[in-house]
Order: structure tokens, then C-alpha cells, then sequence
């Protein structure tokens, strides 16, 4: 059974730093996928990753996929508080034609 | 683009009543799911439809029914509602091994 945990569950930190948000998974996938979600709101796909060493970037966030060790990152750059919301990571079964999804990290940037 | 449209937005049911939450998208996508969003849980897989005509399990189908009546519509039945089904429910589809499109979410509790 494919366990996906994300760690820290919640973050705070203040406007200007860096940080990064961990996605471990349990067994063999074929890809990856960050989500965003704001609060009262749907989830918004941020990357997708499929290859061991893909890193994808868009602005402040870029994300990471290590299949071998099973990890995948978020890291954020000189955060800003629009980067406030709920960050999901969700892991591919291999074979199948479904997703299952991290508990979340609320990230709460400070001014 | 309308995207993953759901209805309802919003429900309130008392304990034993019957409902249906339809979802219908329009990007001629092949897999459509079910999920449910509870605090601190993340998304939890309730069933799939991986192609019309087929449907399977997720982590927590108990309680639930599903149709897959073509290729936009997927509808998820809550026979005889019970407590622990308050939860935020939300309708993805995918083309297939590609990123999961959302709904906007149903919010539903039951009393």
C-alpha cells in the first residue's frame, strides 16, 4: 500500500526566508505532483514531476524528484505572503490511474 | 473552460437521507474521481472511473456509490447518510498519468 507523508505539517515563517517541504513515499512510483490550496478554495496543480533528478521552477517554488531514495521537495525562496495556503504532494500508483495525496502543509508566511 | 463543474456547492442533510453529488467535465478526459477532504487528512480516494464504463474502489468507498454515466459525468450517491460523511467531497478527471483537474468542492454535513 503506497504511504505518502509530508513533513513539517505546518510552517510559519516570515517574509524573506527560504524553506522546503518534504514528500517521502512508501514504494515504486511513476510521478508527482505538487498542489496548491487556498483556504475555501480547490487545489491548483503548481508542477508535475515524472524523472529521477527532475526539478521544475516557477517563481519562488521549485520542486525536486529523487526516485530513488523516494522524495520529492518544495522549496521556497525569499517568501512572500501570497505563498500563504495548503501545500499537497500526491504520488502516482505505478501501473494505475490514481493519485494518493500527503496530508498537507499549511505554510503561513509573515510579514 | 468550464473545467470540472460540481453541484452542489453546498449541503446539509439529516442522518439517513439520500443524496447525489453530480460532476460533469469538459476536456473530453478518460479518468474522473471522488475524493474527500477531511482536517489534517489530506484527500482520501473514494472511487474512480480509470475509463466510461469501469469504476473501482479508493481508500474509502464505504457508505458510497458511484456512476459513471458517460464520458463527462460522474455522480457519487450517499445512500443513507451518516455523520462521519461531513467532509468537503471533490470531482477530478485527468486525461490519463497527467495531473488531476478539481472541482470546486462540495461541502456537505450531515446532522
Amino acid at each position: 500500500e503506497l504511504k505518502v507523508e509530508q513533513n513539517p505539517l505546518f510552517l510559519s515563517m516570515q517574509e524573506g526566508k527560504n524553506y522546503t517541504i518534504y514528500c517521502n513515499y512508501s514504494t515504486t512510483s511513476d510521478r508527482l505532483y505538487w498542489y496548491r490550496q487556498d483556504p475555501g478554495k480547490s487545489l491548483e496543480s503548481l508542477f508535475v514531476l515524472l524523472s529521477n533528478g527532475a526539478v521544475k521552477q516557477e517563481g519562488r517554488l521549485m520542486a525536486s524528484l529523487d526516485t530513488k531514495a523516494r522524495l520529492s521537495t518544495l522549496h521556497i525562496t525569499a517568501a512572500v505572503h501570497d505563498l500563504s495556503a495548503t501545500y499537497f504532494c500526491a504520488v502516482g500508483i505505478q501501473g494505475a490511474q490514481k493519485l494518493v495525496f500527503g496530508q498537507g502543509t499549511r505554510l503561513t508566511i509573515n510579514p | 473552460n468550464a473545467g470540472v463543474t460540481q453541484t452542489p456547492k453546498f449541503q446539509v442533510l439529516k442522518t439517513g437521507q439520500s443524496m447525489t453529488l453530480q460532476c460533469a467535465q469538459d476536456m473530453n478526459h478518460n479518468s474522473m474521481y471522488w475524493y474527500r477532504q477531511d482536517p489534517g487528512m489530506g484527500l482520501r480516494l473514494i472511487y474512480y472511473s480509470a475509463s466510461e464504463g469501469t469504476t473501482d474502489k479508493g481508500e474509502v468507498p464505504n457508505g458510497y456509490n458511484v456512476s459513471r454515466l458517460n464520458k463527462r459525468e460522474f455522480s457519487l450517491r450517499l445512500e443513507s447518510a451518516a455523520p462521519s460523511q461531513t467532509s468537503v467531497y471533490f470531482c477530478a478527471s485527468t486525461r490519463g498519468g497527467s495531473e488531476l483537474f478539481f472541482g470546486s468542492g462540495t461541502q456537505l454535513s450531515v446532522l
